[in-house]
């Protein structure tokens, strides 16, 4: 089954931007992966869908500061610009496989 | 826009099982969508735990298989997740959601916090 792997925390700057990775095990490089916000104290929030050839798909409602990409390889991105104290959240990764499902360990995101 | 609503008993004892359902308003569990249950430890991150389509088909976690047994009611257009033998490890946010054609989770419930403790 694939396994995701993401750096536990990260930090930027108020009105800057923010690259936050997550890779996917080898074998699985091809792999649709979705990102999930969790404010403190709230549910998750899907916001969106990245495919291998960096093709990305956004939930409702999700500002344009927020966009996917990918890498040629096995990486999945979510960047955030324009840094707003809001984003302050742990950020998830997440993929399936016909009888699994796994999310990433989660990205701490620090505004500063 | 649809929405989803956990509810169940916020305690249960050891040994006991946690029983919870997730009503679906907004949609029809009837849709192609499947249906599933992450939890989130206190301080830790998320669990997918298992999921179902509104035919009945289940798909489970290998760690949480034998506990398990997820069931849908399409006349409540609600579904539910049984887990027996609990311990004071099973005490986490359980949250539902819905997952879309394509295989992502889009919408998710608000999250029931269940204690396991005497």
């Amino acid at each position: 089954q694939p396994v995701l792997t993401q750096s536990s925390s990260a930090s930027a700057s108020l009105g800057s931007s923010v690259k936050l990775t997550c890779t996917l095990s080898s074998g699985h490089s091809d792999y649709i992966i979705a990102w999930h916000q969790q404010q403190p104290g709230k549910a998750p929030r899907f916001l969106m869908k990245v495919e291998g050839g960096g093709l990305y798909n956004k939930g409702s409602g999700v500002p344009d500061r927020f966009s996917g990409s990918s890498s040629s390889g096995a990486e999945r991105y979510l960047t955030i610009s324009n840094l707003q104290f809001e984003d302050e959240a742990d950020y998830y990764c997440a993929t399936w496989d016909t009888d699994t499902r796994v999310f990433g360990g989660g990205t701490k995101l620090t505004v500063l | 826009q649809e929405q989803l609503q956990e509810s169940g008993p916020g305690l249960v004892k050891p040994s006991g099982t946690l029983s919870l359902t997730c009503a679906v308003s907004g949609g029809s569990i009837r849709s192609s969508n499947w249906w599933t249950w992450v939890r989130q430890p206190p301080g830790k991150g998320l669990e997918w735990i298992g999921e179902i389509y509104h035919s009945g088909s289940t798909k489970y976690s290998p760690s949480l298989k034998s506990r398990l047994s997820i069931s849908i009611d399409g006349s409540k257009n609600q579904f539910s997740l049984k887990m027996t033998s609990v311990t004071a490890a099973d005490t986490a946010l359980y949250y539902c959601a819905r997952i879309s054609p394509i295989g992502v989770i889009d919408f998710w419930g608000q999250g029931t916090l269940v204690t396991v403790s005497s």
